[in-house]
Parts: structure tokens; C-alpha cells; sequence
């Protein structure tokens, strides 16, 4: 597609099951970042992929959450045993390089509601 | 590490101009954006400046580089109805990572 496409747009789970958020950046972009954004606040960075490089994981909240980017495109963000705080609207966003004022493109974000 | 803040709340008549302001610590940012938020949707870029410029004008929206003080600012100019948002500042710096404040929620009163 043309954009960021992230899915599920929607997903209500119940407290200490599993989930998986995916993103597909667009093609041929080579940094693709996760936010989180909870209600009325600002977005807070979670992991940063860029090209072959380790991601950087410094914004993880804790070892329930984990990310993988599959040969260098799809992202799967997975939260284990959430918690009602994990509850937020999360966004994938992917650049061409990362960063150095190369236009970065968001997603609609998944909305997570845990119950 | 990196921080950018923000005042939370901006109120301005429309037709005056809004300043929106904006402070970062990382002294190795080398680009500085503003996004808008409208209500339910997501982030549009406005703009964005380079670190070694003082300032960018783009129609009705002037940014500001303080780079001294890490001081960023984002100037509207004859500010509409519609220009009603959260508006996002944020940085990168060489590692190329992404990294917003928390956003000025703009109100323009007609």
C-alpha cells in the first residue's frame, strides 16, 4: 500500500493475555519506529529499527513487551500478559533513512484496550 | 539521555499569531520537527529544521532555533479555527531515534 498500515486498528483483550500488534512500513523503508500514546498524553518512544542495525529497545517499559522486524520490513510489537496501564493507542512509523530530516510517515496506530 | 518538553496548553483569538514553544537537551540533535495531531487522527508533519539553521519559514508557520539554549519555536501566523490541534515537537540525532515532548493542545477561539 501507499502508507503505514498497521493492524488490528481495534483490539480489546483481557488483563494477562497475549497480543501482537503488526506493522507494515512502506516499502523500501529502511527505519520503522513503535510509539505509544495513552490518553492525553504525548507519544512515548518505545523501539527503533534501522536497517541491519540492533534495534534500539531503550524505550521497552518493561520485559513484557517485545519487538521484531522480519527481513528488514514487517513489524510485530508483542505485549505478554497485559496489564489495564498497557492500554493506549500504539503507532508504527517508518522513514526512508532514519531520521536526518527524511519525512517520517505514521500509521493509523492500534487502539488496545485491555479489560 | 534525550528529553524534549513542552507547555501543555496554548489559547489564542483567531486571526492572532500562536507561539508554541519548545525545550530539548540532546546537544547532538541535528533535526528538530513539529507534527500536528487533529482530534482521533494521526500525526502529519509540518515541518522541520536542521540544526545548523536559525529559522524556516513555510507560509504561515515560522520555526525558531535557539540552538544555544535548545530552544525551539513554532510561530502561526494569523492562527484559524482549524489550526485547532496538539501540536508535537521533537528531535533526532545522529542515531536517527525519534523523540517527541508531550504535546501543545492549541485552541483558537473564533
Amino acid at each position: 500500500g501507499a502508507g503505514v498500515s498497521q493492524s488490528p486498528s481495534n483490539k480489546v483483550t483481557e488483563k494477562g493475555k497475549d497480543v501482537e500488534l503488526r506493522c507494515d512500513p512502506i516499502s523500501g523503508h529502511t527505519a520503522l519506529y513503535w510509539y505509544r500514546q495513552s490518553l492525553g498524553q504525548g507519544l512515548e518512544f518505545l523501539i527503533y529499527f534501522q536497517g541491519n542495525s540492533a534495534p534500539d529497545k531503550s524505550g521497552l517499559p518493561s520485559d513484557r513487551f517485545s519487538a521484531e522486524r522480519t527481513g528488514g520490513s514487517v513489524s510485530t510489537l508483542t505485549i505478554q500478559r497485559t496489564q489495564q496501564e498497557d492500554s493506549a493507542v500504539y503507532l508504527c512509523a517508518s522513514s526512508l533513512l532514519g531520521g536526518y530530516g527524511n519525512t517520517i510517515y505514521f500509521g493509523e496506530g492500534s487502539w488496545l484496550t485491555v479489560v | 539521555g534525550e528529553d524534549v518538553e513542552q507547555s501543555l496548553f496554548l489559547s489564542v483569538r483567531e486571526g492572532d499569531s500562536s507561539v508554541i514553544n519548545c525545550t530539548y537537551t540532546d546537544s547532538s540533535s541535528t533535526y528538530l520537527y513539529w507534527y500536528k495531531q487533529e482530534p482521533g487522527a494521526g500525526l502529519q508533519l509540518l515541518t522541520y529544521i536542521f540544526s545548523n539553521m536559525d529559522m524556516k519559514q513555510d507560509q504561515r508557520l515560522t520555526v525558531l532555533l535557539n540552538k544555544k539554549d535548545k530552544h525551539l519555536s513554532l510561530r502561526i501566523a494569523d492562527t484559524q479555527t482549524g489550526d485547532s490541534a496538539i501540536y508535537f515537537c521533537a528531535e533526532t540525532n545522529q542515531g536517527g531515534k525519534l523523540i517527541f515532548g508531550q504535546g501543545t493542545e492549541l485552541s483558537v477561539k473564533p
